[in-house]
């Protein structure tokens, strides 16, 4: 099946900063990349996503871009805000989801 | 929007009993469902695959005879943990399908958080 690897796992940066968050996958069929954020007890919830036939895609302070030769897709955040704080998980998707390990985000303010 | 419904919400259950988890798409059918299990501070692990009128696929790893999977309807799947022991308490959350929508969006049911003592 599907390897989804996701760094770093644990991210501190400064109200107002960037963040990146780093995926790669295995199966080069895989054509649909969403990112998600769970808070603790929660369900995830669909921020941003991407298919295999778009490069780059930008949502606000979210933007996700993906590189099909080298496999491997990142989630952006500018200008983070506290509310940022959150766990994020990356998935590469033919059908069913295989998800990333997690990236626990923390904006300091 | 999608709507997923999955009760209950958490459950307390003693070693050797058996815990039946429900996922149900609310304003849309679902095919398919997807049945995932979390550890604290861990990701979101795939379980199976769960297709409505057929048997469910069970990733490598997942005992089928512990976790038993029953879509019976287009808005309804169920996780049945059998013989449930400590080491199977976990979060607990399904995902849907809807073909209806253009991307194939998945929606997730709110999650289960089982406990057994």
């Amino acid at each position: 099946g599907e390897n989804v690897e996701q760094h770093p796992s644990t991210l501190s940066v400064q109200e107002g900063d960037s963040a990146v968050i780093k995926c790669t996958y295995s199966d080069s069929a895989s054509n649909y990349f969403p990112w998600y954020k769970q808070e603790l007890g929660k369900r995830p919830q669909l921020i941003i996503d991407i298919r295999s036939n778009v490069g780059e895609k930008k949502d606000q302070r979210i933007a996700v871009t993906l590189n099909k030769t080298a496999k491997h897709f990142s989630l952006h955040i500018t200008e983070t805000q506290p509310e940022d704080s959150a766990v994020y998980f990356c998935a590469a998707s033919i059908r069913q989801f295989y998800f990333g390990t997690g990236t626990s985000l923390t904006v300091i303010p | 929007g999608a709507v997923v419904s999955q009760h209950p919400s958490w459950v307390i259950c003693k070693s050797g009993t058996s815990v039946k988890i429900e996922c149900r798409s609310l304003d849309f059918q679902a095919t398919t469902m997807f049945w995932y299990r979390q550890f604290p501070k861990q990701s979101l692990m795939l379980m199976a695959t769960s297709n409505e009128g057929s048997k469910a696929t069970y990733e490598q790893g997942v005992e089928k005879d512990k976790f038993l999977i029953n879509h019976a309807s287009l808005t309804l799947s169920t996780l049945t943990v059998t013989s449930a022991h400590p080491e199977d308490s976990s979060f607990y959350i399904c995902s849907a399908m809807d073909r209806g929508r253009a991307n194939y969006g998945y929606t997730f049911g709110s999650g289960t958080r089982l406990t057994v003592v």
